[in-house]
């Protein structure tokens, strides 16, 4: 088992469409990330969780919807999303204890397109 | 506020030659520093990380950075790039080693040719 795994690598769905992606990790850490990467951006930190509590949201739209519901899963429920949402999301995480927390491990990321 | 600037989004060598990817940063309290390398359809990959102690710090694959307060920079170097060394590099610094934000570089893509 890879440390992050995500799921589905690709995703094309269109903006009335309902659907989520999934992470787990297999590291025994404590906190998980989502991020956002576009194309000519810096990484954009969305969400924050530490021990299953979300610590962290950065002014995302209300259409991304997080989810953790122990510290080995996250999701992130999306729904009427906009082409501008069109990115490669990946999510991280790390041990999220003191002295840790910026060590971070990234899965491989789920490639959306909106349509 | 933190930010990272990444000199030069395209960098191309040969195989054989050094390779140098530039990060400056900003920060109004001493950094904590990092180099991840994502290759074609993965994730994020930490390279090696500067957290207050020595100022050069070696990484995985051959590559090592220094950090030079004076100059505000973080360069990565490897003395002789290898074909699989092609890859997207990012910078990112960090407040604190007690804080979750990272703050990345728009990143740094390295070519290597034959």
């Amino acid at each position: 088992e890879t440390g992050v795994t995500q799921t589905p690598r690709h995703l094309v769905m269109g903006m009335t469409n309902k659907k989520s992606l999934k992470c787990e990790q297999h590291l025994g850490h404590n906190a998980m990330y989502w991020y956002k990467q576009s194309a000519k951006k810096p990484l954009e930190l969305m969400f924050v969780y530490n021990f299953k509590e979300q610590t962290e949201n950065n002014s995302v739209p209300s259409r991304f919807s997080p989810e953790c519901p122990n510290s080995s899963h996250l999701f992130l429920h999306l729904h009427t999303l906009q082409p501008e949402d069109s990115a490669l999301y990946l999510c991280a995480s790390s041990r999220g204890e003191f002295g840790e927390k910026n060590i971070q491990y990234f899965g491989a990321g789920t490639r959306l397109s909106v349509l | 506020a933190q930010s990272v600037t990444q000199l030069g989004s395209h960098v191309s060598v040969s195989e054989g030659a050094l390779v140098l990817l530039r990060c400056n940063y900003s920060s109004s309290v001493p950094p904590y520093l990092f180099w991840y390398v994502q290759y074609p359809n993965q994730g994020l990959q930490l390279l090696l990380k500067y957290t207050s102690a020595a100022t050069l710090v070696k990484g995985i694959n051959g590559f090592e950075a220094e950090f030079k307060k004076s100059e505000t920079s973080f360069h990565l170097t490897k003395p002789s790039a290898h074909m699989s060394d092609a890859a997207e590099y990012f910078c990112a610094v960090s407040h604190s080693y007690n804080t979750d934000k990272l703050i990345f570089g728009t990143g740094t893509r390295l070519q290597v040719f034959p």
